[in-house]
């Protein structure tokens, strides 16, 4: 079974719509970190942000905004009055601790276009 | 500071041939991860190490073998290439600062097995 899921495979929006990509986690441990990395057609990937699992409180930087809730295991990342620079491929991403490494699962990414 | 360095950024193999994929970090981190991506696929981890001397295997080990002989170097080796190793490879360092812990990822070597 995946631990990370992300149904969107590929959503396109116009420039200035609002679009959420979904992520649903799976995990038993209590201790486990969730993150949104970005990947633009360049090809690197940028890491955007890290959620521990103690911490629900939503959070904003600038454009974009982070929803975790434990009680559906999700962690969806919208992206607010959307621009063509945002066009990229969005992996969310699990680690949890096995043995002393925190291992890192990532779902199958969305591809987000976004169109002038 | 450079972070994550990979070489060679693109390289092309023939079925059978062997070769080695170099990673190096510069911010002293402990852990480092190997990665490959595949279309509709996401990441999947290959070789991992704790430290120096020490390394395990991820997902998807089989075919690649790895050392981790410094701090700052951790190879990825290919012994006999296959068309199936064609892929994105990624390495990654991994930031540890108290229980928190964030990966930095190099730039992706593309490998194309023919």
């Amino acid at each position: 079974a995946q631990k990370v899921t992300q149904a969107q495979t590929e959503i396109s929006v116009v420039e200035k719509e609002d679009v959420t990509l979904d992520c649903v986690y799976e995990t038993r441990d209590t201790t486990y970190y969730l993150f949104w990395y970005k990947q633009p057609p360049s090809g690197e990937l940028v890491f955007l942000i890290r959620r521990n699992s103690f911490d629900e409180q939503n959070e904003i930087s600038g454009r974009y905004s982070w929803n975790f809730q434990k009680s559906t295991s999700s962690f969806n990342f919208t992206i607010t009055a959307s621009q063509v620079v945002d066009s990229a491929v969005y992996f969310c991403a699990l680690s949890e601790a096995e043995g002393n490494f925190n291992k890192f699962y990532f779902g199958s990414g969305t591809k987000l276009n976004v169109k002038p | 500071n450079a972070g994550v360095t990979q070489t060679p950024k693109f390289q092309v193999l023939k079925t059978g041939q062997s070769m080695t994929l170099q990673c190096a970090q510069d911010m002293n981190h402990e852990y480092m991860s190997w990665y490959r991506q595949d279309p509709g696929m996401g990441l999947r981890l290959i070789h991992y190490s704790v430290g120096a001397g020490i390394t395990d295997q991820g997902e998807v080990p089989n075919g690649y073998n790895v050392s981790r002989s410094t701090t700052e170097d951790f190879p990825l080796r290919l012994l006999s290439a296959a068309p199936s190793q064609t892929s994105v490879y990624f390495c990654a360092s991994n930031e540890v600062t108290g229980i928190m812990e964030t990966q930095y990822f190099g730039p992706g070597t593309r490998l194309l097995v023919l």
